[in-house]
């Protein structure tokens, strides 16, 4: 079992919609939690940056982050269709530095 | 400002083959991680420099090396080139060596024949 999961998709949606993409994690030691857009054949693009357990609001990007249930999720609201990408989840505790732990990514297709 | 740059975009390399892939900081930044990405799969660690120190390892071979030089630029070396290592590698920048967002960079795309 990979330490964090997350639906492969795709996910479609038409224009304007409200998107709800989701990550589950097994390590109870992950205390930092990243959202990341990446475009094809691009680099991951930094969204949303967390620390512990709560809310975070940018724009239109919601990121919310239930350590008990361990399940982080991360809403776009007012889909447009260049939003259509692959999002990444990652995560990390205190003292592992940088290094992330991503889960393989949600391909999301927003439809005009 | 320039974020975090990657060369060369794309390399093609036969089995066997040695590669050196570069990667330079945003301005400011002390801190480079390697990741490799799999087509279809999120990255996975590789290494993180920071101060020009080694301050993690992911669970790759000994056939990965790096270094960061004293402009915290860094340099990722692999060895005895497998096809498995055909991915993108990517790197990051950070101001610190913990808590802070990791910037990344376009990566390489290595191939392997």
């Amino acid at each position: 079992q990979k330490e964090v999961e997350q639906d492969p998709g795709p996910l479609s949606v038409p224009e304007g919609a409200i998107v709800s993409l989701n990550c589950t994690y097994s390590n109870s030691a992950f205390q930092y939690f990243m959202w990341y857009r990446q475009y094809s054949r691009k680099g991951p693009e930094l969204l949303m940056y967390t620390y512990s357990s709560g809310n975070k609001e940018d724009g239109r990007f919601t990121a919310q982050v239930d350590k008990s249930s361990k399940y982080i999720s991360l809403f776009i609201r007012d889909s447009q269709p260049s939003d259509s990408a692959t999002y990444l989840c990652a995560m990390s505790s205190n003292n592992a530095g940088n290094m992330l732990t991503f889960g393989g990514g949600t391909r999301l297709m927003v439809k005009p | 400002d320039a974020g975090v740059t990657q060369s060369p975009t794309h390399l093609i390399k036969t089995r066997g083959q040695h590669v050196t892939l570069r990667c330079s900081p945003i301005s400011g930044h002390k801190s480079v991680s390697w990741y490799q990405q799999v087509l279809g799969q999120g990255p996975q660690f590789i290494f993180q420099y920071y101060e020009k120190e080694e301050r993690g390892r992911g669970n790759f071979p000994d056939r990965f090396s790096a270094r960061q030089f004293p402009n915290y630029s860094s340099e990722l070396n692999v060895n005895a080139l497998l096809l498995g290592d055909s991915a993108l590698y990517l790197c990051a920048s950070s101001s610190t060596w913990a808590g802070e967002p990791l910037h990344f960079g376009n990566g390489t795309r290595l191939t392997v024949t």
